[in-house]
């Protein structure tokens, strides 16, 4: 069974820095994009940015909303995706979630969330 | 890039049928075939229900589908059951490269 464990939320200040990390067990992701979604309490959800597989050179993408801010990579070794999060916001407070979509037999796989709260 | 466009809600009565629009542009919706809709309950993470416009991974009933028309797609779920109610998003991939959401739609079933 593949699992994605988030880790690394919190509290952090409003300018302050924070690192998820999303580990996949059970599967390797090494082939798949991975992107980063978020979603406020009682919100929508809003998409944070992806990175591509190696065979397309990692390539990144991000929303205006965190484009400067946030940056996404990936170590396919250990099966592990990151969101560094620099600059944050009051606004930057949700619930982070990884997520990649396995082409091959449609799966699409979701971490559980990490609470990150901007606060001071 | 603006949000998806979807209602805020609807509703309809067990074994029915009921469909959900997302608005986009001809830079999103309209201009590729990569619409996702997915499905979320409270307290959970969202779960893919139709990719591609009108694909249906393994696993998911053939009580959804997915359609579209020019910058409008569609998510029509038939036979209504009362475990079908939950939050719908729509997602598609845009011009800039990127993905945009929709607000989200709360489906009641009566």
């Amino acid at each position: 069974e593949v699992q994605l464990v988030e880790s690394g939320g919190g509290l952090v200040q409003p300018g302050g820095s924070l690192k998820l990390s999303c580990a996949a067990s059970g599967s390797t992701f090494s082939g798949s994009d991975i992107h980063w979604v978020r979603q406020a309490s009682g919100k929508g959800l809003e998409w944070v940015g992806r990175i591509r597989s190696k065979a397309d050179r990692y390539a990144t993408a991000y929303p205006a909303s965190v484009k400067g801010r946030f940056t996404i990579s990936r170590d396919d070794s250990k099966n592990t995706a990151y969101l560094q999060m620099n600059s944050l916001k009051t606004e930057d407070t949700a619930v982070y979630y990884c997520k990649y979509f396995d082409r091959s037999d449609s799966s699409d796989y979701w971490g559980q969330g990490s609470l990150v709260t901007v606060s001071s | 890039q603006s949000a998806l466009t979807q209602p805020a809600s609807v509703s309809g009565s067990p074994g029915q049928s009921i469909t959900i629009s997302c608005t986009g542009t001809s830079s999103d919706v309209g201009g590729y075939n990569y619409v996702s809709w997915f499905q979320q309950h409270p307290g959970l993470a969202p779960k893919l229900m139709v990719y591609d416009v009108s694909s249906r991974p393994s696993g998911v009933s053939n009580r959804f589908s997915g359609s579209k028309s020019g910058n409008t797609a569609s998510l029509t779920i038939s036979g209504l059951q009362a475990e079908d109610e939950a939050d719908y998003y729509c997602s598609s991939y845009t011009s800039s490269d990127t993905r945009v959401f929709g607000g989200g739609t709360k489906l009641t079933v009566l």
